[in-house]
């Protein structure tokens, strides 16, 4: 099945620093690469995603890079603010296919004033 | 259009007691999915069902079981509840398998 893993596990930034969140994944098949943040008490809500024919997408200060070679790709974060703070989670998938349906363990982003 | 919707809210079971877990969409989407989240950790899959009519089990489905009742709607039993079970269930839902989720508001529930 498929291995997710996400580094860091937390991240404490300034506000208006950038943070960057990677997710590797093991599963060469997949080709769907959402980002979810999932706010203290809330659900998780998709905030960006990708699919494997694209190398970066990018909705204002939030982007994700794929490096499919390499199985990883990561969400950029600019000009951070602290309603940024929440865990986010990468959750790779083979699109329209029963795969194995696994979320990374979350980067807990704390932004600092 | 409320999207998903999960009931109860919270629930406080004894050890042993049995209960259901409620979900409902109105987005007509085809895939709806069970997960639990355990404090701080991530979202690990119970059980899915593709389309109606289907379900299948995921990573953690002992103690569980499930039930499509129609497109709209995917039940979650614990028949014989257990501390470990102790956590934040989510009910989310895809158009297809394997396409962006959209989360209900989860129900938390203790087991005593």
């Amino acid at each position: 099945g498929e291995n997710v893993e996400q580094h860091p596990s937390t991240l404490s930034v300034q506000e208006g620093d950038s943070a960057v969140i990677k997710c590797t994944y093991s599963d060469s098949a997949s080709n769907y690469f959402p980002w979810y943040k999932q706010e203290l008490g809330k659900r998780p809500q998709l905030i960006i995603d990708i699919r494997s024919n694209v190398g970066e997408k990018k909705d204002q200060r939030i982007a994700v890079t794929l490096n499919k070679t390499a199985k990883h790709f990561s969400l950029h974060i600019t000009e951070t603010q602290p309603e940024d703070s929440a865990v986010y989670f990468c959750a790779p998938r083979v699109d329209g296919t029963a795969s194995k349906l696994t979320f990374g363990t979350g980067t807990r982003l704390q932004v600092t004033l | 259009n409320a999207g998903v919707t999960q009931t109860p809210k919270f629930q406080v079971l004894k050890t042993g007691q049995s209960m259901t877990l409620q979900c409902a969409q109105d987005m007509n989407h085809n895939s709806m999915y069970w997960y639990r989240q355990d404090p701080g950790m991530g979202l690990r899959l119970i059980y899915y069902s593709a389309s109606e009519g289907t379900t299948d089990k995921g990573e953690v489905p002992n103690g569980y079981n499930v039930s499509r009742l129609n497109k709209r709607e995917f039940s979650l039993r614990l028949e014989s509840a257990a501390p470990s079970q102790t956590s934040v269930y989510f009910c989310a839902i895809t158009r297809t398998l394997g396409e962006t989720q959209y989360f209900g508001p989860g129900t938390r529930l203790l087991v005593l």
